[in-house]
């Protein structure tokens, strides 16, 4: 059974600081990873996205992917109370072309 | 451009009744995906279709439940008989190939 694991919180930070949230997954064979940001009562949504090892940046987010390790996580720099949602890490399995397992979800509160 | 169309939102029904719940993709998009999210078993994948296809149907819980994909615009999921358990939230996602998928807003569905 390929699963993707997170740890569910939920996770508190102040305003300002970095929020990280981590994954980790089953299979060694995948090649895509994803990160929804869940609001309560509405849709995932896509906020970032990684195909290879490192880093990939964009505005305050950080993903990082570790395939040895068979991990990947999301930071959140300077954390704004508009941050806090669920976070849903998703994989891609290689033999899965187009479906995505998804992992329970951190919630993440950012106070003032 | 318009994203996943999904109807009703909300649906409140006694159980035993039937409910068909729609969605139209992502124009263009040519695989699309019917998931369930409930607090306990988070976001579960039921079915999926590629070109109108149903690809894998692991995750429908029981016979209870289909889903149809008639053409590349269109696709229903129907439980009937509808049972008190099968209250969530349903989502619809489309994608293009390899892409990320892009969720619907989703359907309340309260089985009283």
């Amino acid at each position: 059974q390929k699963e993707v694991e997170q740890n569910s919180g939920p996770l508190s930070v102040p305003e300002g600081a970095i929020a990280s949230l981590n994954c980790t997954y089953s299979d060694r064979v995948s090649q895509s990873f994803f990160w929804y940001r869940q609001y309560s009562g509405k849709s995932p949504e896509l906020i970032m996205s990684i195909y290879s090892n490192g880093d990939k940046e964009d505005g305050r987010f950080t993903a990082q992917l570790n395939k040895a390790s068979q991990y990947v996580s999301l930071l959140i720099r300077d954390s704004q109370p508009s941050d806090s949602a669920t976070y849903l890490c998703a994989v891609r399995y290689g033999t899965s072309y187009g479906k995505l397992t998804f992992g329970q979800g951190t919630i993440l509160t950012v106070h003032p | 451009d318009a994203g996943v169309i999904q109807s009703p939102r909300h649906e409140v029904t006694e159980m035993g009744q039937e409910v068909t719940l729609r969605c139209k993709p992502i124009s263009g998009h040519d695989y699309l995906f019917w998931y369930r999210q409930t607090m306990m078993r988070g976001l579960e994948l039921l079915i999926y279709f590629n070109n109108n296809v149903p690809i894998d149907d692991s995750g429908m819980p029981e016979d209870r439940f289909s889903a149809k994909m008639p053409n590349a615009s269109f696709s229903t999921l129907k439980i009937q008989p509808s049972e008190p358990r099968d209250s969530a939230v349903y989502f619809c996602a489309s994608s293009l190939g390899s892409q990320p998928q892009h969720f619907g807003d989703g359907t309340r569905l309260s089985i009283l």
